[in-house]
């Protein structure tokens, strides 16, 4: 049941450029979206969200855009930094606090 | 900065036996969770609790596993009679608020290893 997908597996960015992490969805329910950044052996840890009464959010180096028409969201983090590397989830919520997330995108910036 | 605790770190069990994960939640927070990660495989979300019952849960969580807030400060996962196909990474998270009701952030704790030989 693929109903969040992250197609890249993994990504590999020059520090200081730009990294686009890409999330595809296709329950037209979900109205709330989360990117989470996960280091092994430790629980993901929260980047931040949209509600999708928005298409944009910012938070320092983070955005996320949404695009509700093709069902698609993306990550930008800029400028990127070597501790950036980790393996990013995006997930999805329909009404309520049920979350579905995606495989993941191994992000590596590299110094 | 406040955080997601939880216990074990690693748990080892017979299959059929009964296991019980710990979580000490954000102690302000409201709202619990718990998922799962199969090895190599994306993370899945169990079940939500608020006010001492559960608000949502998946397919996955089916009779064998049971939730708790025995007290005010943990949160447990209780799997009866465990499979092999148990074997996962157990997440706890928690949060303040539900989602749609503002700014809404969840954390997660750094997990609980299970395996079932």
């Amino acid at each position: 049941d693929q109903q969040v997908k992250q197609n890249s597996p993994s990504l590999s960015v020059q520090e200081g450029r730009i990294s686009i992490l890409n999330c595809d969805y296709t329950n037209s329910m979900f109205d709330y979206f989360l990117w989470y950044k996960k280091y092994p052996a430790e629980g993901p840890t929260f980047l931040i969200s949209i509600s999708s009464i928005k298409d944009k959010n910012e938070d320092g180096r983070f955005t996320v855009f949404l695009n509700k028409s093709a069902k698609h969201l993306s990550l930008h983090i800029v400028p990127s930094q070597p501790g950036d590397s980790a393996v990013y989830f995006c997930a999805a919520s329909p009404p309520g606090n049920q979350f579905y997330f995606g495989t993941g995108t191994s992000l590596t910036v590299i110094p | 900065e406040p955080e997601v605790t939880q216990t074990p770190s690693h748990q080892v069990t017979q299959m059929g036996q009964e296991v019980i994960l710990r979580c000490v939640p954000i102690s302000n927070h409201l709202y619990f969770y718990w998922y799962r990660q199969i090895l190599g495989q994306k993370v899945e979300f169990l079940v939500s609790f608020y006010n001492n019952e559960i608000s949502e849960k998946s397919e996955i969580f089916d009779d064998q596993f049971s939730v708790e807030r025995p007290d005010g400060s943990n949160f447990t996962l209780k799997i009866r009679s465990t499979k092999l196909e148990d074997s996962a990474m157990y997440f706890c998270a928690s949060s303040l608020n539900s989602v749609g009701t503002g700014r809404y952030e969840q954390y997660f704790g750094p997990g609980t290893r299970l395996t079932v030989t």
